[in-house]
């Protein structure tokens, strides 16, 4: 049964350094991977979906990494910020579902 | 705009009740989900449905039904045989385009049920 795992739970960090989150999931049979922001009491939004071929994807000032064979990916926001502040959700796209992480809660101070 | 809508956003069950959660999307998509969230946890999958008149069971199916008579609508019965049922519902929606499986998903705002 595939399980992500995503460390640390919450972050601290101030407003301008690099964020780095990780990922990890036990079984690399998976379609493509998937990070998500959440805000509190909301739904999830998707920030960047990678395939299971690709290396990595970017998106303004986000870029993921995917490495199959050791079952890690790693999202990087550069120069961070406030607005940045939130929760963090890796997923896995086995056969069947997505199967997701704990998330990270990061908290960005001004 | 296209979306997702849920419906309520927050919910009262009393013992041995049934409830119905709302989801409700306009983007024009075949594959719709259901996720059950607990605090400071990631989602785990309830229910899906690829298509209408069909739905599959995911991890955590036990105490909750569904139904999908219309492509546009999900709905979630979190029934009494549910013995825990205090979470945050999550309800998404994905094109089935290509490979469904290869598609985001777009989710909606979610509900939030309580026991009283």
């Amino acid at each position: 049964k595939q399980e992500v795992t995503q460390i640390p739970a919450a972050l601290s960090v101030p407003e301008g350094e690099n964020l780095v989150l990780n990922c990890s999931f036990t079984d690399s049979a998976i379609y493509n991977l998937q990070w998500f922001r959440q805000d509190p009491g909301k739904g999830l939004t998707s920030l960047l979906l990678i395939q299971s071929s690709q290396r990595e994807q970017t998106s303004g000032r986000l870029n993921a990494s995917l490495d199959k064979s050791s079952g890690r990916s790693t999202l990087y926001i550069a120069a961070s910020q406030p607005g940045d502040s939130a929760t963090y959700l890796c997923a896995v796209m086995g056969w069947r579902w997505l199967t997701f992480g704990g998330g990270t809660r990061v908290l960005v101070k001004p | 705009d296209g979306g997702i809508t849920q419906s309520p956003k927050y919910l009262f069950r009393k013992e041995g009740q049934n409830v119905t959660l709302s989801c409700e999307q306009n983007l024009n998509h075949d594959a719709m989900y259901w996720y059950r969230q607990d605090p400071g946890q990631g989602l785990r999958l309830i229910y899906y449905s690829q298509i209408v008149n069909d739905f599959q069971k995911g991890d955590i199916a036990e105490g909750y039904s569904v139904s999908r008579e219309k492509k546009e609508s999900f709905p979630l019965t979190v029934t009494s045989a549910q013995k825990n049922p205090t979470a945050f519902y999550l309800c998404a929606s994905s094109t089935s385009s290509g490979t469904a499986l290869n598609q985001p998903q777009h989710f909606g705002d979610g509900t939030r049920l309580s026991i009283l």
